[in-house]
Order: C-alpha cells, then structure tokens, then sequence
C-alpha cells in the first residue's frame, strides 16, 4: 500500500508569482484535503476535494484554488504569491472523508 | 467554527517518565485524531478516536465525546518521543476539514 506523496519536497517563489503543488493519495482513498501550517502553528484547511468536486473550503482568498484527478491525485494552486503564504503546504488522503492520512509536506519559500 | 484547546503547550520530561495530554473541543465531532509530528514535519497519525479509548504499545488515548475533551497517555517516555503532538478535530459530513489545536510541544531528556 503506498502511502500519500507530495512534491516538490521544497520550493522557493518570488512575491507575485504563481505555484503548483501536487499530491497524490493513498490507494483507495477518494478524498483529499489540503491544509497550511505556519511555523509554529498547527496546520490550518484550505480546501478539500471528494470524488472531483470541491465540498469544503477554509478562509482562504480565492488566489488559492485545486484541483482533483479521476485517479484521486490533486493539485493546490496559488496564484499572485505573497510573503505570508510561507509555510508548510500538507496534503491529506481519507476514505469518504474520515480518518486522514497526510503526505511529507511541501515547504513554501516566497522572496 | 469549532475551538480546540490543547494543554499544557510545552512539556519537558526525563526518559522513561508517563504523560498526559489532553484536548478539549468546543462542540461535537464526528472525527477526532491524534498525531506526532516529527522535525522534518510528517503528521503520523497515533489514533483516530472520535469516541472511546484505545491503545497501541506504550501509547494510549480516551475520548469522553459528551465532555467534549481527549487524552493522550504516554507511558515510559523515549527521547524518540520528543516533537508536538496534535489533536484535530471534524465534525458534520467532513467538509470542513480537521480543526488542529496548537499542539503540545514534548522534549524526553535521556
């Protein structure tokens, strides 16, 4: 079974540019959330996608947007990138939207 | 939205000492997890325990879902132990993704 993988591990952006980052779930799971985390935080939910539709979003401006896959893989993406927007990006996969498992994590530089 | 309270927010012990960690939310859940977040960030997930008690080697947790509050035990601390632990919590169909507390951070001295 594999687990839940993100990429890129790191990224480094200048303010105003526009990032992608990816996920992809664990097997046989068709739900995946997206959450930021702050240093010295807890992550906090952006959005999350069941079965290709967005059902749930946090408050967060509509710069930040996703996408989800027929295989259940996903894509967060930000458009007109601030300072504030550092942070460590997490993915998580669950089955029908209960127990979620979370991915590495993409850490977010923004210059 | 709903609250989450963690306590105490840092916690410093010697090896092989016990401890108790807990959460208290502010309404009802229908999810309730506990995790360990290690340096390089990972959340590894200990227990999904919206209600009842559950335990898994030297770790143990209880949720009271009528009391609205969670506990942690950590028995016979290892220095592997060290890093914050979360408690996060959904509730309604799960649309709105886990709230997270601000986690407790641990530090085992050998």
């Amino acid at each position: 079974e594999t687990g839940v993988t993100q990429s890129p591990t790191h990224l480094i952006k200048t303010r105003g540019q526009q990032v992608t980052l990816r996920c992809s779930s664990q097997s046989g799971h068709n739900t995946v959330s997206w959450y930021q985390q702050a240093l010295g935080q807890g992550p906090q939910f952006i959005f999350q996608y069941y079965r290709e539709e967005e059902n749930g979003r946090g408050n967060f401006p509509p710069r930040f947007s996703g996408l989800q896959f027929p295989n259940y893989s996903s894509e967060l993406n930000v458009n007109a990138l601030e300072l504030d927007d550092s942070a460590l990006y997490l993915c998580a996969s669950s089955l029908d939207r209960y127990e979620q498992y979370f991915g590495p994590g993409t850490r977010l530089t923004v210059t | 939205g709903i609250q989450v309270e963690q306590s105490p927010p840092d916690l410093i012990l010697q090896e092989g000492a016990n401890s108790t960690l807990r959460c208290n939310f502010s309404d009802s859940v229908n999810n309730l997890q506990w995790f360990h977040q290690n340096p390089w960030g990972q959340l590894i997930n200990l227990f999904y325990i919206p209600s009842g008690t559950k335990q898994n080697g030297r770790l143990s947790a209880t949720t009271v879902a009528t009391e609205r509050y969670s506990l942690l035990y950590i028995s016979s601390s290892q220095t592997t132990d060290s890093g914050v632990y979360f408690c996060a919590v959904g509730s309604g169909g799960g649309a709105d993704g886990l709230t997270f507390g601000k986690g407790t951070h641990l530090i085992i001295q050998p």
